[in-house]
């Protein structure tokens, strides 16, 4: 299986802050990385595919870029809504598989 | 509006079965994959496996594997996750997920809870 590793496993950032979440994957996936966001207590929601291409009607201070092994995704000016836990996942090959998750806190 | 709904909340007993749906609404059922995704409390993502409407073909993690079934009723626009015997372990949120040709997961169900105790 492709093992996602996520960096920071968590981070606290102030509003209005650039905030930056790394995915490393164990072997090369192209650009079959996605990002998920979700809030506590409620379902995942989609932000990015194809690792750069944002999702409809996501806002575009939510930001991805990568290609191969090292991913990244960039909030710009964070707020408090932004309070969450990040997902990266790959879906080169099967088992597609998920990264531990990124929980971002707002100071 | 494109939506995938899923059934309530289930609390079982270690060996019982159940099945939990996943309704699409509001988009063409056939043309888009329905995946599952398991939370357990506290714990991350985890991909479960996926199922093609247009003919039913399924692809399941190894770590899911034999031990849930993916299935689903093309009709009645319903994708399905079942267990024959239930453990005290698959106690988590399930989702469901819609799934692009081109791969990735882009709309999400509300998550269906199972409890499994004794």
């Amino acid at each position: 299986d492709i093992q996602m590793t996520q960096s920071p496993s968590s981070l606290s950032a102030s509003v209005g802050d650039r905030v930056t979440i790394t995915c490393r994957a164990s072997q090369g996936i192209s650009n079959y990385l996605a990002w998920f966001q979700q809030k506590p207590g409620k379902a995942p929601k989609s932000l990015i595919y194809a690792a750069s291409s944002l999702q409809s009607g996501v806002p575009s201070k939510f930001s991805g870029s990568g290609s191969g092994t090292e991913f990244t995704l960039t909030i710009s000016r964070l707020q408090p809504e932004d309070l969450a836990t990040y997902y990266c996942q790959q879906y080169n090959d099967y088992p597609q598989t998920f990264g531990g998750g990124t929980k971002v806190e707002i100071k | 509006e494109v939506q995938l709904v899923q059934s309530g909340a289930e609390v079982k007993k270690p060996g019982e079965s159940l099945r939990i749906s996943c309704k699409g609404l509001g988009y063409s059922f056939t043309s888009y994959w329905i995946t599952w995704v398991r939370q357990m409390p506290g714990k991350g993502l985890e991909w479960m496996g996926k199922i093609d409407p247009s003919d039913s073909y399924t692809n399941y993690s190894p770590s899911f594997q034999g031990h849930v079934t993916i299935s689903l009723d093309k009709p009645i626009s319903t994708a399905y996750l079942q267990w024959s015997s239930l453990k005290a372990s698959d106690t988590a949120m399930y989702y469901c997920a819609r799934s692009p040709e081109g791969g990735g997961m882009d709309v999400w169900g509300q998550g269906t809870t199972v409890t499994v105790s004794s």
